[in-house]
């Protein structure tokens, strides 16, 4: 168990649909990461949250969106949802998200089905 | 932009032998990160080992170590005395400025047989 929580383990949805994917870092991490693995594109680094602000952004979808909340938890909201969009989609923390020794963990994923 | 290459998509190994995948990257970058991730069938993320580039010393966990040669880009991962356990999907992963994400590659899927 890496500490890091995602909910839900699955979701199934329509095309056009809106969907909310929540994450919860470890206990102390301050960064929050969002990746997108599919088998299409493999694993591919969505935005990066840093204490609450945006620090960097990937491959990013302009229907999805992102953020941190002050409690360190983080949303990743994927709107007008396409077939292409199912995918398995992971939240990774760590301490600081800078330069130095700075692990990232993963959770679990959040398995998106859309039909 | 960095790319990370795993040139093998498949590899099998026997019980208790060693198995070695490889992983090559292309960067411009001196100061980086480089990560083995392992994941099995229950599709989590498992860090394996990381690797500073500062650092000449070969990284080594218990029966996992890697092979890592900067001037050539390469970063091998060496597996001894394979278990069934071992099964599953390696990434290698590069970590570079600005926001310190992860570039991975595209995976090779390890066959561990009795």
């Amino acid at each position: 168990d890496s500490g890091v929580t995602q909910t839900p383990k699955h979701l199934i949805t329509a095309t056009g649909q809106r969907v909310t994917l929540r994450c919860s870092p470890r206990s102390g991490d301050l960064s929050v990461y969002w990746y997108q693995q599919s088998l299409d594109q493999g694993l591919q680094f969505l935005i990066q949250y840093y204490n609450g602000e945006e620090r960097a952004k990937g491959n990013i979808l302009e229907r999805f969106s992102a953020q941190q909340f002050p409690d360190l938890h983080s949303e990743l909201n994927l709107s007008s949802l396409e077939l292409g969009d199912s995918a398995l989609y992971f939240c990774a923390s760590s301490v600081a998200g800078g330069p130095n020794t700075d692990t990232q963990y993963f959770g679990p994923g959040t398995r998106l089905t859309v039909l | 932009a960095q790319t990370v290459t795993q040139s093998q998509p498949e590899m099998s190994v026997q019980e208790a032998e060693t198995v070695t995948l490889s992983c090559t990257y292309d960067t411009s970058e001196s100061d980086y990160y480089l990560f083995w991730y392992k994941q099995p069938p229950s599709r989590q993320m498992i860090l394996v080992i990381r690797q500073e580039a500062y650092k000449q010393q070969n990284a080594t966990e218990n029966r996992f170590s890697v092979n890592f040669q900067k001037a050539a880009k390469s970063f091998s991962l060496k597996i001894s005395d394979s278990q069934l356990g071992d099964a599953a999907m390696y990434f290698c992963a590069y970590r570079s400025p600005p926001g310190y994400a992860l570039n991975f590659g595209k995976g090779t899927s390890l066959l561990v047989t009795p």
